[in-house]
């Protein structure tokens, strides 16, 4: 089955370290986003890619990195500059075209222990 | 301002009313409206998309946009309590999609 996958669906992090989460689709799209979410919140935008080798700062991009080497991959690190990265991380991919939409991963809950 | 904006709720109706959940929106080069549903510790699934002016009706939802307000609109008919979510309003322009910060809904039996 076509979809996105993100790994893993929990991570817990230690103050002062960098984590990546994965985000893997076989969905053939293009496009493929990050996002963070806090409780009781909406999504907020931190990088996305249109194309392979080539991506965005959204608007939270600080603390975080991204890479594009492949089109099925898009990992997020969160490093350690990212003073409160505790939050759900939803990947989503979209293809090429301005009017489809976005599909989601199942999401990364990160927590700082 | 925020580029999309909607309130938080909670937006509360009984079993089989109407709930009517808003959304406006900054860019006026924005090109595709989607409303997506969350429930907790879950990503989003998407209700609706919409295009171009006027309703879109799909089973007992209906969405709305207006490009000249900057607004669009998700009506969810008969509600039942297994509609209590939060709603997300999203907005494409280009490559970027750009959400709200969702409003939350509760259908009370």
């Amino acid at each position: 089955d076509g979809g996105i996958t993100q790994s893993p669906k929990y991570l817990f992090r230690k103050e002062g370290q960098n984590v990546t989460l994965s985000c893997e689709q076989n969905l053939n799209h293009d496009a493929m986003y990050w996002y963070r979410q806090d409780p009781g919140q909406g999504l907020r935008l931190i990088y996305y890619s249109q194309i392979v080798n080539d991506f965005q700062k959204g608007d939270i991009a600080e603390g975080y990195s991204v890479s594009r080497e492949k089109k099925e991959s898009f990992p997020l690190t969160v490093t350690s500059a990212q003073k409160n990265p505790t939050a759900f991380y939803l990947c989503a991919s979209t293809q090429g075209q301005d009017y489809t939409e976005a599909f989601f991963g199942q999401g990364t809950r990160l927590t700082v222990v | 301002q925020k580029e999309v904006e909607q309130n938080s709720g909670p937006l509360s109706v009984p079993e089989g009313a109407i709930a009517s959940l808003n959304c406006t929106y900054s860019d006026r080069g924005s090109q595709s409206f989607f409303w997506y549903r969350q429930y907790s510790g879950k990503s989003p699934e998407l209700i609706m998309s919409i295009y171009s002016n006027g309703d879109k009706e799909d089973g007992r939802f209906t969405a709305q946009l207006n490009k000249a307000s900057q607004y669009v609109s998700l009506l969810i008919r008969d509600s039942q309590p297994s509609d209590s979510a939060t709603y997300l309003c999203a907005v494409r322009r280009d490559q970027k999609v750009t959400f709200g910060t969702g409003t939350k809904l509760q259908v009370i039996p």
